[in-house]
């Protein structure tokens, strides 16, 4: 079964500091791969997705991804965080080879709680 | 369009009882999913269906159960609360399974239960 992780739990910066969280998937094959948000209080929204294509997608609120097959990673950045950015962000993944247990099912990295201060 | 909607937001549970989660999308997506949410553990998936009548187990199904009548409502049931079941639940839908396309999971606000 495929696995995510995402290096840090925590990450505290002040706001106009640069962010990058990283995330880590150990699926050889072809898959689609996620960022989710959730800001306090709220439920989980999408940032941004790849699934073909350009690796370096971009999403909303300045959040882009590079996709590196050769490192199995899909880190996220923001050049300029603000204090609105204070939120915790998750990393999913899903198998594209049908027949697999994990085709159709995303699965998730445990998160990482951004804190920005102002 | 609501989105999802889960019901009911908070519930406090007894050791031993049961209840049940509610769900509805209203976008006319087949796909539906249920996860709970730990801290330090990111969502994990606990049911999912493919639509009416179709459902499946996830990576943790063990003491609760689902129905899918209809392409809207996506019920979770927990039969003989634990304390383990203490947690977030969130429900998702998506108009493909996540497999394909790059499907994107549209989740509802959350029902925080705690089991005492």
């Amino acid at each position: 079964a495929q696995s995510v992780s995402q290096h840090n739990h925590h990450v505290i910066l002040s706001e106009a500091a640069s962010l990058e969280l990283g995330c880590n998937y150990s699926y050889g094959g072809t898959v689609n791969l996620f960022w989710y948000v959730q800001y306090p209080g709220q439920h989980l929204q999408l940032l941004l997705k790849y699934f073909s294509g350009d690796p370096l997608v971009k999403g909303i609120k300045g959040f882009e991804a590079e996709f590196i097959k050769s490192k199995f990673s899909f880190n996220l950045r923001k050049p300029s965080v603000q204090w609105s950015d204070t939120a915790e962000y998750f990393c999913a993944v899903n198998a594209m080879r049908v027949g697999t247990d994990s085709w159709g099912k995303l699965q998730f990295g445990a998160g990482t709680q951004v804190v920005v201060t102002p | 369009n609501a989105g999802v909607t889960q019901t009911p937001k908070f519930h406090i549970l007894k050791i031993g009882q049961s209840m049940t989660l509610q769900c509805t999308q209203d976008m006319n997506h087949n796909y539906m999913y249920w996860y709970r949410q730990d801290p330090g553990m990111g969502l994990k998936l606990i049911y999912y269906s493919v639509g009416a009548g179709i459902t499946d187990k996830g990576e943790v199904p063990n003491g609760y159960n689902v129905s899918r009548s209809t392409t809207e409502d996506f019920p979770l049931r927990l039969e003989l609360a634990a304390p383990s079941q203490t947690s977030v639940y969130f429900c998702a839908s998506s108009y493909g399974l996540a497999g394909g396309r790059g499907d994107t999971q549209y989740f509802g606000p959350g029902t925080r239960l705690t089991v005492l």
